[in-house]
């Protein structure tokens, strides 16, 4: 079974608009992160959000939020007032305590989000 | 920027060949990961070292091996190249000791194109 997955392989929002990126994970770690990275086509991976799975509150950094719903097992990711720059793919992580002790990250497959003009 | 920094940046060889990726970890992290992005394709998770220790394998090639040196800098090797290990390679880096709060940041990635 997958641990974490992102059901929509792309999407289209119109510059100005919030768009929601949904991802589901799987984990009997109670102790786990989740994470948001962004790619863009220049390749590199950059970090937006942490969501740790005791935080009471949803995660904001500036137009991202982190919709957690813990029951549900699902960290979608909000983009507020989507920007020509946020055209890349995006990928939902998260993190789980491994076997070794020390931390296992397992990435989704990634969401290519495109926003029009 | 994120601290992590990976050479070369790009990398262009030939079937056959062997060569060498090199990540250095941001300051305090002792975790080093290494993943292949091939095109058009997810992270696939190769390998992590923590503080010099191989903690956990992923999908790594026989041909692929890493080490992580006492200053926390870390080396992946591949060897006798195919065509198909053309990816994009990343290192990324975190504090690393479980119970603590811990965030993944990577390198901008060694593009090795195997002609």
């Amino acid at each position: 079974a997958q641990k974490i997955t992102q059901t929509q392989p792309g999407m289209f929002v119109q510059e100005k608009e919030a768009v929601t990126l949904d991802c589901t994970y799987d984990t009997s770690d109670p102790s786990y992160g989740l994470f948001w990275y962004k790619q863009p086509s220049s390749g590199e991976m950059i970090f937006l959000i942490y969501q740790g799975s005791y935080d009471q509150q949803n995660a904001t950094e500036g137009r991202y939020s982190l919709n957690f719903q813990k029951a549900r097992k699902s960290a979608n990711l909000v983009i507020s007032a989507s920007q020509l720059g946020d055209s890349a793919m995006y990928f939902c992580a998260m993190r789980e305590t491994g076997t070794s002790g020390t931390y296992k990250y397992i990435f989704g497959t990634g969401t290519r989000l495109k926003v029009l003009a | 920027d994120s601290g992590v920094t990976q050479t070369p940046k790009h990398l262009i060889t030939a079937t056959g060949q062997r060569v060498t990726l090199r990540c250095s970890p941001r300051s305090g992290d002792l975790s080093v990961y290494w993943y292949q992005q091939s095109l058009d394709q997810g992270l696939q998770f190769l390998i992590q070292y923590y503080n010099g220790e191989e903690r956990a394998k992923g999908n790594i090639l026989e041909r692929f091996s890493a080490q992580q040196f006492p200053d926390l800098h870390s080396e992946l090797n591949l060897s006798s190249l195919e065509l198909g290990d053309s990816a994009l390679y990343f290192c990324a880096s975190s504090p690393g000791l479980a119970g603590h709060t811990d965030t993944q940041y990577f390198g901008p990635g060694t593009r090795l194109t195997v002609l």
